[in-house]
């Protein structure tokens, strides 16, 4: 139990439709990842935000976007979704501390989006 | 730029029997090393890393891996294997600067575990 939340466990949409989903982040952590993850393949990292900023893209459209709220809640929009969407996502939180040189991210259990 | 190799995607072991996942890494500098195990329907937990000092390093749950760095390799054991172990395995580094720690998984390693 990491006390990272994601929501909704589960989600079904059609292509071209438009998704959220929600990360809410241990309290107190600073900073959120957020990874893809599709059948049979490992984690690939979307983004990642630090105090509400983006700090870091992997590989993917704009059309994949992200906000970080005060709070330590996350969500990670998809516009235009593609069939190749269909994955599970995974966010992460830490507490990114000044000079260290590594923070340990706490995955939560993801969310399983199927595009039709 | 980093990549991680996992070049077994299914292993089946025996209860009780010896375990040993590979891994192999590219990466330009020394590596941080993480192994992360994922349950159906779970994220990612972490079982160990390695960031420098001693190569063979303990996790929890009996796992315990060792880092090679002439073979850029960083194997995941457990000298013997419950049905629990039963799992999905990912190797991970990370990039390490002062922007965050993007990890970079291996494919992963699917772990069957037979009575």
């Amino acid at each position: 139990e990491t006390g990272v939340t994601q929501s909704p466990t589960h989600l079904i949409k059609t292509r071209g439709q438009q998704v959220t989903l929600r990360c809410s982040s241990q309290s107190g952590h600073n900073t959120v990842s957020w990874y893809q993850q599709a059948l049979g393949q490992g984690p690939q990292f979307i983004f990642q935000y630090y105090r509400e900023e983006e700090n870091g893209r992997g590989n993917f459209p704009p059309r994949f976007s992200g906000l970080q709220f005060p709070n330590y809640s996350s969500e990670l929009n998809v516009n235009a979704l593609e069939l190749d969407d269909s994955a599970l996502y995974l966010c992460a939180s830490t507490l990114r501390l000044a000079g260290a040189t590594y923070n340990e991210q706490f995955f939560g259990p993801g969310t399983r989006l199927t595009v039709l | 730029a980093q990549s991680v190799t996992q070049p077994d995607i299914h292993i089946t072991v025996s209860e009780g029997a010896s375990l040993e996942l590979r891994c192999n890494y590219s990466y330009g500098a020394t590596p941080y090393l993480f192994w992360y195990v994922q349950s159906p329907g779970q994220g990612l937990q972490l079982l160990l890393k390695y960031f420098s000092g001693d190569t063979l390093v303990q996790g929890i749950k009996g796992f315990e891996a060792e880092f090679k760095r002439s073979q850029s390799s960083f194997n995941l054991r457990k000298p013997s294997v419950h049905w629990s172990d039963a799992a999905e395995y990912f190797c991970a580094v990370a990039r390490i600067k002062a922007a965050g720690n993007k990890l970079t998984f291996g494919g992963g390693t699917r772990v069957l575990v037979k009575p």
